[in-house]
């Protein structure tokens, strides 16, 4: 599975838009991208996968670049609850849904008033 | 309802004694998994099954087990011989192919003194 790269850290405040990068520089022909959203002492929620350009749904949008070595979660006018840890996950989706995940240490994001 | 289920919410164990973790899904999944969150850190795998009487170990196999007799059902046992198990125990379950979509439980905290 390709590594990821993404910042430990980041805040914000209700109604911005957040945009959360990560970095994959050895991303693989086949992999997709795929971002969880992770409240404390709950499991990770799936937010959105992509393979390439634009993603969208009504929760967030994903942005791929021509050469997919990095992508770009965008959370629209958060709110308070969007705080939370968000994980950028990369890998072939067709080698298994019974294939690992691995989950990185994440963003935090705080959204304060 | 359809969802995973994992049981007990909170579990308290004195050491030296194996502990058995529940995990339920009716989503019709083939693919299940274990991973263990410690805190402040992402989640660590340390089994998956792709199909019924099949399972493979993750990153962090050592000091669990696990069995796969039914679809619905992939029970963790936490052995005397794990040296750190007081964690947060997440389960999860996916379609086999074709997503990165994995759904999580609720979790068990599971506290050994």
């Amino acid at each position: 599975l390709a590594k990821t790269t993404q910042p430990i850290s980041m805040d914000s405040y209700e109604g911005q838009e957040v945009n959360i990068t990560c970095s994959h520089n050895n991303i693989a022909t086949n992999d997709y991208i795929t971002w969880y959203q992770q409240f404390p002492s709950q499991g990770p929620r799936f937010i959105i996968q992509g393979y390439k350009t634009k993603v969208t749904n009504e929760v967030a949008s994903l942005f791929i670049p021509a050469d997919r070595k990095s992508s770009t979660l965008s959370l629209p006018r958060v709110s308070l609850s969007d705080t939370a840890v968000y994980y950028c996950l990369v890998g072939d989706i067709f080698t298994g849904g019974g294939n690992k995940l691995t989950f990185g240490t994440g963003t935090q994001l705080k959204v304060e008033l | 309802d359809g969802g995973i289920t994992q049981s007990p919410k909170y579990l308290f164990r004195k050491e030296g004694q194996n502990v058995t973790l529940s995990c339920e899904q009716n989503l019709n999944h083939d693919a299940m998994y274990w991973y263990r969150q410690d805190p402040g850190q992402g989640l660590r795998l340390i089994y998956y099954s792709q199909i019924v009487n099949d399972f493979q170990k993750g990153d962090i196999a050592e000091g669990y087990s696990v069995s796969r007799e039914k679809k619905e059902s992939f029970p963790l046992t936490v052995t005397s011989a794990q040296k750190n198990p007081t964690a947060f125990y997440l389960c999860a379950s996916s379609a086999r192919q074709g997503s990165y979509e994995q759904y999580f439980g609720p979790g068990t905290r599971l506290t050994v003194t």
